[in-house]
């Protein structure tokens, strides 16, 4: 049972590009949870989804930031137009109850 | 809101002991747990305890927790080389949808 896929592992922006950050979750887990990691910081929570739906989007910037859980695909955080503060190490975490989080190895992303 | 706090730093000398703190302000916390940060890489979940329990243990760690204070503790014994990484400390509870609070990290430095 291979562990949370993340990808790309890093990505360079320029300001106002879009940022697409894909998270395949362990096979029979239903549960995905995205979290930001600011340099020399801990993880903070931004959205909760399961299949199709959005459960709590609480930590989710108002603006420029999406996410989303297809039926069949990866998990999906797009930042639109990103600016030199959204630099920061993202890391998607999947579990089958919502219990035991797992988490992948974190997509960094660079906005120059 | 939910406050996790840990001591930013430990040092240990290899094959001693090493006991890392933690206290959390959320006095529904359904599970408290540990992970552990490599250098670049994601999140390991070391060990998690249900917040009915005041002891857990797993080959060379053991969590402590003291609900009344608030308090979650991780012991490594006969730590190693091996152990140095950051310590991250968090929460979670039901009615929140199991989202995890992290603290700010303990940074441990073996020493050989």
């Amino acid at each position: 049972n291979a562990g949370v896929m993340q990808n790309p592992r890093h990505l360079v922006r320029r300001r106002g590009q879009e940022a697409r950050l894909r998270c395949s979750p362990m096979k029979g887990h239903s549960h995905v949870y995205w979290y930001r990691q600011l340099p020399e910081e801990g993880l903070k929570f931004m959205v909760y989804l399961q299949k199709e739906n959005i459960i709590d989007e609480s930590g989710m910037p108002k603006e420029r930031f999406s996410a989303e859980f297809p039926k069949e695909g990866p998990s999906i955080l797009r930042i639109q137009q990103v600016v030199r503060g959204d630099s920061a190490a993202y890391f998607c975490a999947s579990s089958p109850s919502g219990v035991e989080a797992f988490f992948g190895q974190g997509t960094r992303l660079t906005v120059v | 809101g939910e406050d996790v706090e840990q001591s930013l730093f430990l040092s240990v000398r290899e094959g001693d002991s090493s006991v890392i703190n933690c206290t959390y302000t959320d006095s529904s916390s359904t599970y408290l747990y540990w992970y552990k940060q490599e250098p670049g890489a994601g999140l390991q979940l070391l060990t998690y305890i249900f917040s009915n329990m005041d002891m857990k243990q797993d080959q060379r760690l053991t969590v402590l927790l003291n609900k009344k204070d608030k308090h979650l503790s991780l012991r490594i014994a006969d730590t190693q080389t091996g152990d140095s990484a950051i310590y991250f400390c968090a929460e979670s509870g039901e009615a929140a949808g199991n989202k995890l609070t992290f603290g700010g990290g303990t940074r441990v430095l073996v020493k050989p």
